[in-house]
């Protein structure tokens, strides 16, 4: 089945540093990805829809300038977050759709739990 | 606008009874419905989907869901629950009209199955 890779699964880092996180789709093509922010024992809420070869789609409230999102290839999207402040602590997701398959679900990745200090 | 509602934050169930977990979606156009299953610090797994066709869906792990139009609900269910299948669950909808790819998640239910 389709598989969605994230990496790293979690990250400790300093107070005003950045921090890359991988999406890569393993086994299918995704022109569109999307990353999700969840809060302790709270739903996800989509942060932006990253877009192959273009800018990403941010949602309402999330900062663009914070989180980078770069999409250079049909596999790979990254979320960079930059200047990392505590209050950024969180669990993050990412997913993608097979765009080979017709109605295919959005698969998951593991998430990646960034702890900032 | 499209959302989704799973009224209950925690279901709990004895191992071995019957488990529903609630949902019920609001969408415009036709409504894809999905089942996410989430285990601590770990990522969303999709269980099943409802595209059209037969109400009823099969999913993995033994998990089933009935698609009702007129109550605009997406009950998951199971026979017989297992200690295992304590998670979070997530119902989520997309816009079948829609040419973009966005779901919209409930809130999530806390399954508990009690030994």
């Amino acid at each position: 089945g389709a598989v969605v890779s994230q990496h790293p699964s979690w990250v400790i880092c300093k107070s005003g540093t950045s921090v890359k996180i991988e999406c890569r789709s393993l086994d299918f093509q995704a022109t569109t990805m999307f990353w999700y922010r969840q809060f302790p024992k709270q739903s996800l809420m989509l942060m932006a829809t990253s877009n192959e070869g273009s800018k990403a789609t941010y949602e309402q409230g999330v900062e663009k300038d914070k989180f980078l999102i770069n999409h250079a290839s049909l596999t790979l999207s990254t979320l960079t977050v930059t200047s990392a402040h505590p209050e950024d602590s969180s669990f993050y997701i990412c997913s993608a759709r097979d765009q080979g398959r017709n109605n295919s679900p959005l698969h998951f990745g593991n998430g990646t739990r960034l702890t900032v200090t | 606008a499209q959302s989704v509602a799973q009224p209950e934050d925690q279901v709990n169930v004895a191992e071995g009874n019957p488990l529903t977990v609630k949902c019920t979606y609001s969408v415009s156009g036709n409504p894809y419905l999905f089942w996410y299953v989430q285990y601590p610090n770990r990522g969303l797994q999709f269980l099943l989907k409802y595209i059209t066709g037969d109400n009823l869906v099969k999913g993995s792990y033994g998990f089933e869901a009935e698609f009702n139009k007129s109550q605009t609900s997406f009950h998951l269910k199971k026979p017989s629950a297992l200690v295992s299948d304590s998670a979070l669950y997530f119902c989520a909808v997309r816009d079948g009209n829609n040419a973009g790819n966005m779901l919209t998640f409930g809130g999530g239910t806390r399954l508990m199955v009690k030994p």
